[in-house]
């Protein structure tokens, strides 16, 4: 059965340290890939996505970069965090290669707080 | 940018109860989708309803679709406690790569 895999749970990070946020998804191949981020009581906005290795497309500019080294794998990274950039951040994968009509599976999430 | 818009914000109800949730967007879909995240959690996929589709069901969740409208709404029927989560709409644009866009949910309280 396919899994996605999103760590860590919680983060405390202060303010210009680097950041590094990894998913991985198992049981699938060439999934597509999401990183959402979602401010308290609001709803998600999509950062990035990615339908293959090496393919990102970024939604929002902003601090932050994502890369796909590996099929199932997706990292967020920043070189340095701001205050705005904390938040719940998920990852999420559908089936890709032009599949529809498909519900997203998403991680547990990653809580991140800039200090 | 936020293409759904949920109504209400907060709901607050009496277990056995039915819920509605509507939802309303902008641009034509592909599907729409209904998610549930519980407090400081992933989201899980409740149920999709593709733009041909004008009504599904799912056990106590029954959703309806009209395009004409370009709204939705998600009824929980005979409400229970377990149901108190927030939940979001979704949907998959036309236009564009595979990606879904989300509301900013509709907060269910069910009280004992």
């Amino acid at each position: 059965s396919q899994t996605i895999h999103q760590w860590p749970a919680t983060l405390v990070q202060p303010v210009g340290s680097p950041l590094s946020l990894e998913c991985t998804v198992e049981g699938t191949s060439n999934p597509n890939l999401y990183w959402y981020r979602q401010a308290a009581g609001r709803g998600l906005q999509l950062l990035f996505y990615s339908v293959g290795i090496g393919q990102i497309s970024s939604e929002v500019p902003q601090n932050l970069s994502a890369s796909r080294p590996q099929d199932r794998q997706f990292i967020l990274s920043s070189k340095k965090l701001l205050l705005s950039d904390s938040g719940f951040y998920l990852c999420a994968w559908i089936p890709g290669q032009g599949a529809r009509h498909y519900g997203y599976t998403f991680g547990s999430g990653t809580r991140l707080t800039v200090v | 940018s936020q293409q759904g818009e949920e109504d209400p914000q907060a709901l607050s109800i009496q277990e056995g109860e039915n819920a509605t949730m509507n939802c309303s967007y902008k641009t034509s879909i592909n599907n729409l989708q209904w998610y549930r995240q519980n407090s400081g959690r992933g989201l899980v996929h409740l149920i999709l309803i593709r733009s041909n589709e004008r009504e599904k069901h799912s056990g106590r969740l029954r959703v309806t679709l009209d395009t004409s409208k370009k709204s939705s709404s998600l009824l929980i029927t005979a409400s229970r406690a377990a149901d108190t989560a927030s939940y979001f709409c979704a949907t998959d644009q036309i236009q564009g790569a595979q990606k879904l866009v989300f509301g900013q949910g509709t907060r269910l309280t069910i009280n004992p």
